[in-house]
């Protein structure tokens, strides 16, 4: 499998500009996790998705982001309008819960530069 | 409610010397236990984890943890330091019931030749 898959890896863009980030989880996971890491903050749990629904949003830190899975295969998270403070690296998590933990697999990031 | 606190965030050991990096949790559910590890500029990529069992559980590159519940200790060892093995570690608790993992803040694991 070719595991987690995010696209773009970096992403430049201006305040003021919508930028989205794309997911592909692990074929067969039905668990779909969007993280943020900053130095400030470490690591946040965004939103959560189970067999393709929003479970828990609530670490989405405003209005401005969305979140969506179409389909099992791909995710997105978007930020409308983009501030300097959404810097960070964004990861995509996937997991098959099944009913218990399991570890969740991450990608390999994409790196969000808002100037 | 469940929380992570891992000591020390930068760590630094020679080559061949034993790594050791703390982890303590709370948990009010029995918890699931977990080390990631974090190479620069890539994803988090699992060393180990408990679940249920024996509580020494032995990972990928020589790493293992020992779970102490009357410690509430989750600490991450390995014999041997190698320079390959300079990274950032999370430490992760989650728990039957929930599908969310805490992580903790990070250990930034310095290798010195």
């Amino acid at each position: 499998d070719a595991g987690v898959i995010q696209s773009p890896r970096h992403e430049v863009t201006e305040m003021g500009q919508e930028v989205t980030l794309r997911c592909k989880p692990i074929s067969g996971h039905n668990s779909l996790f969007w993280y943020r890491q900053t130095m400030m903050r470490g690591l946040e749990l965004l939103i959560y998705f189970n067999n393709n629904v929003p479970i828990d949003d609530s670490g989405m830190p405003e209005d401005r982001f969305s979140a969506k899975m179409p389909n099992a295969s791909f995710s997105t998270l978007k930020i409308q309008p983009s501030e300097p403070r959404d810097s960070a690296v964004y990861f995509c998590a996937s997991s098959n819960l099944a009913g218990k933990v399991d570890e969740q697999y991450f990608g390999p990031g994409t790196r969000l530069t808002v100037t | 409610a469940q929380s992570v606190t891992q000591l020390g965030s930068h760590v630094s050991v020679s080559e061949g010397a034993l790594v050791l990096l703390r982890c303590n949790y709370s948990s009010s559910v029995p918890p699931y236990l977990f080390w990631y590890v974090q190479y620069p500029n890539q994803g988090l990529q699992l060393l180990l984890k408990y679940t249920t069992g024996a509580t020494l559980v032995k990972g990928i590159n020589g790493f293992e943890a020992e779970f102490k519940k009357s410690e509430t200790s989750f600490h991450l060892t390995k014999p041997s330091a190698h320079m390959s093995d300079a990274a950032e570690y999370f430490c992760a608790v989650s728990g039957t019931g929930t599908y969310k993992y805490i992580f903790g803040t990070g250990t930034r694991l310095k290798v010195l030749a």
